[in-house]
């Protein structure tokens, strides 16, 4: 059972805007910054969305990233079918004194 | 560019001790916080814990009692070794490092599969 949660599957056909969410507390998202990892079939977990918003370098500005409370959601606009992959966002857990992830949300582009 | 390469047994027996290494290339050692994470077959990613250049370890509460991560600064890699596993550590175990600056973790290793079976 992951300490964030998230949907376990998302779909959109190519060009369309899906969002994904994650739940947190108080201890985890509410107080600390959320993270976003995008993973491709068979490969590691790729950086994504950092510090709530931010992109790394290489990182389509497709991708955006939001936090509000103890909720955050990564948008991915311009559907595309190599988006297909599983999304997991992170947060630092103060209660914890760990990192926490979500289950990952899998999304399919139709 | 840090790259990090790791290796280790894949396939253990319960009550075997999991051991793994990590080797970071291409950059430096210090810039980063070192962890180990995993991912069981069909869950979410768990953290397992971490380490820093110092030495210094901060464990998954629910894994402390079983886990140790040590450094070897010369050879620039770090280890994992988690005792006596049972089928329930049976997983993709990934070193990675976070980045000071970003706070993300930035750099993976390839993954190792790691099946716990009697």
């Amino acid at each position: 059972q992951s300490v964030l949660t998230q949907s376990p599957s998302a779909s959109g056909t190519p060009g369309q805007r899906v969002t994904i969410s994650c739940s947190g507390s108080s201890s985890n998202i509410g107080s600390n910054y959320v993270f976003w990892y995008q993973r491709l079939p068979g490969t590691a977990p790729k950086p994504l969305i950092y510090k709530n918003y931010q992109r790394p370098s290489g990182v389509p500005d497709r991708f955006s990233g939001s936090k509000s409370g103890t909720s955050a959601s990564l948008a991915i606009s311009g559907l595309r079918s190599e988006d297909e992959a599983d999304y997991y966002c992170a947060a630092w857990d103060d209660s914890l004194s760990g990192w926490v992830f979500g289950g990952g949300t899998k999304l399919a582009v139709l | 560019q840090v790259h990090l390469q790791q290796w280790g047994a894949g396939l253990l027996k319960p009550s075997e001790n999991l051991s793994l290494t990590c080797v970071v290339y291409g950059g430096s050692f210090s810039g980063h916080y070192w962890s180990w994470i995993r991912q069981p077959p069909g869950e979410g990613l768990e953290w397992i814990g971490e380490i820093n250049h110092s030495g210094s370890t901060n464990y998954n509460p629910s894994l402390k009692s079983r886990v140790t991560m040590l450094e070897d600064t010369s050879k620039n890699q770090f280890s994992l070794n988690l005792t006596s596993v049972t089928a329930a550590d049976t997983a993709m175990y990934y070193c990675a490092g976070i980045d000071g600056d970003s706070g993300i973790f930035n750099v993976w290793g390839q993954g190792t599969l790691v099946t716990v079976s009697s």
